[in-house]
C-alpha cells in the first residue's frame, strides 16, 4: 500500500537558518503530494501541493519539487522565522476519483530568535 | 467562505463511556472524510463519505466506532464504548468535487479517555 517517510524530529533551528525536512514515499501510479502544517492547537493547513513530476510547489518561501526518480518531496525554505514553529506533515492521494489521503509521521520544526 | 467546522473541541470521558463528535463541511464539499491522529503520529483515514454514502470504512474499528452522514452535510462520528487508546484527536476534513484533491481540516476534537 500507499506509505511516506518523513525525517524524524524535532529539528531545531536559529532564525533566519535554512531548512529541509526530508520526505520520500511508497505509492503505485502517480500520486499528488502535499505538504499541510499544524499550528499549535489548530488544525491542520495546506501548505502547498505537486501533482505532477517535476513540478515545484511553493507558498510563503516554503517550495518542495516532486521527484519521481528519487520518489521524494522534500520541503525547503531559505530563510526560517520563529513564527515557522510548527508540525509539517508529507502526505500523498492516489488520483483515483475517491482519493484519500496517506500521512507521514510529521516534523516538528522549533524556531528560536 | 466559513471554514469546516467542529464540536465539541475537547472532551474528557471514562473507559467504556460513549462520545460523539460533530463536523460541518465547508458548504458544497461533497466528500467528508473522518480522521484519527494519535499523538505523535500523522492522522490516519477511519471513514469516507461521498455525499452521504460511505465510500471507504474499512479502516473504522466498526464494533464501537460508527459514523453517519444524514442529508449529505454535516455528520457524527460516534464511539462506544470508548477504550484508553481511542485518545486522540480526531480530525474532519472536506473536499469540494472528485476531480480535486485538496482537503480542508477542521480544527480538531481532543478526546481524552481516563
Amino acid at each position: 500500500g500507499d506509505s511516506v517517510t518523513q525525517m524524524e524530529g524535532p529539528v531545531t533551528l536559529s532564525e533566519e537558518a535554512f531548512l529541509t525536512i526530508n520526505c520520500t514515499y511508497t505509492a503505485t501510479g502517480y500520486p499528488s503530494l502535499f505538504w499541510y502544517v499544524q499550528y499549535p492547537g489548530e488544525g491542520l493547513q495546506l501548505l502547498l501541493k505537486a501533482t505532477k513530476a517535476d513540478d515545484k510547489g511553493s507558498n510563503k518561501g516554503f517550495e518542495a519539487t516532486y521527484r519521481k526518480e528519487t520518489t521524494s518531496f522534500h520541503l525547503e525554505k531559505g530563510s526560517v522565522q520563529v513564527s515557522d514553529s510548527a508540525v509539517y506533515f508529507c502526505a500523498l492521494s492516489s488520483n483515483s476519483g475517491y482519493s484519500t489521503l496517506t500521512f507521514g509521521k510529521g516534523t516538528m520544526l522549533l524556531v528560536s530568535p | 467562505e466559513a471554514g469546516v467546522a467542529q464540536s465539541p473541541r475537547y472532551k474528557i470521558i471514562e473507559k467504556r463511556q460513549s462520545v460523539a463528535f460533530w463536523c460541518n463541511p465547508i458548504s458544497g464539499h461533497a466528500t467528508l472524510y473522518w480522521y484519527q491522529q494519535i499523538l505523535g503520529q500523522g492522522p490516519k483515514l477511519l471513514i469516507q463519505f461521498q455525499n452521504n454514502g460511505v465510500v471507504d470504512d474499512s479502516q473504522l474499528p466498526k464494533d464501537r466506532f460508527s459514523a453517519e452522514r444524514l442529508k449529505g452535510v454535516d455528520s457524527t462520528l460516534k464511539i462506544q464504548p470508548a477504550k484508553l487508546e481511542d485518545s486522540a484527536v480526531y480530525l474532519c476534513a472536506s473536499r469540494k468535487r472528485e476531480l480535486d484533491n485538496e482537503q480542508f481540516f477542521g480544527p480538531g476534537t481532543r478526546l481524552t479517555v481516563l
